[in-house]
């Protein structure tokens, strides 16, 4: 069964780079069976999806982080990574990798437990 | 974008009797090629991630109760709740996967 777990900072400061990773276990990163995303949500509202990187290396990102978000993967971990440049306050929120299946535009399932980020100096 | 707006914002319904959500999008997320309707419900119980329980608008996951149900066509989509569980409080939440940037609705709280 697919388990996906992010890890990273709960702190960082404004201006600076969020970098989290989603370890997957019962599957492997690189299967042409997943895909992988990140999305996040803010405290008290609803989810926005940020990014999506398929099993091939293609990458889709939400226009509305425009250049700051890199998405990535660690085939040797069977992981894969996020990074957001440039955090404001705005950018607070509980933050989850998930998986879903292929073709794109597609649904989300499972998610990991979700990490809160709190962008503060 | 599409936007996906989520009616009403919250609820109480009494255990046993039946809960209804819906879901509007800002354009048609259905496909004439395929008769698909492109639109995902997700339960989210306090603390927790998001719980897939349907996809195509109207196909339970693996493992969803079947009092939930999902139905509707082109913009206009709705959650039910058969029978209501005293552990289906939750915050439920439509997505659209029919064009990019993937939206979600803002969410129903559902209480007893």
């Amino acid at each position: 069964q697919l388990q996906l777990q992010e890890s990273g900072p709960g702190l960082v400061k404004p201006s600076e780079t969020l970098s989290l990773t989603c370890t997957v276990s019962g599957g492997s990163i690189i299967s042409s069976s997943y895909n992988w995303a990140w999305l996040r949500q803010p405290p008290g509202k609803g989810l926005e999806w940020l990014g999506s990187i398929f099993h091939s290396g293609t990458t889709y990102h939400n226009p509305s982080l425009r250049s700051r978000l890199s998405i990535s993967v660690d085939t040797s971990n069977n992981q894969f990574s996020f990074r957001l440049s440039s955090v404001t306050a705005a950018d607070t929120a509980i933050y989850y990798c998930a998986n879903h299946p292929t073709g794109f535009p597609n649904w989300f399932g499972p998610w990991g437990q979700g990490t809160l980020v709190t962008v503060s100096s | 974008d599409i936007v996906m707006t989520q009616s009403p914002d919250s609820l109480a319904v009494s255990l046993g009797e039946r809960a209804t959500i819906n879901c509007k999008s800002s354009q048609r997320i259905s496909s004439s090629s395929n008769n698909e309707n492109y639109l995902a419900w997700y339960q989210q119980k306090p603390g927790q991630p998001p719980k897939l329980l349907i996809y195509w608008a109207s196909t339970r996951e693996s493992g969803v109760p079947d009092r939930f149900s999902g139905s509707g066509s082109g913009t206009d989509f709705t959650l039910t709740i058969s029978s209501l569980q005293a552990e289906d409080v939750a915050v439920y939440s439509c997505q659209q996967y029919y064009a990019t940037p993937i939206t979600f609705g803002q969410g129903t709280r559902l209480d007893i």
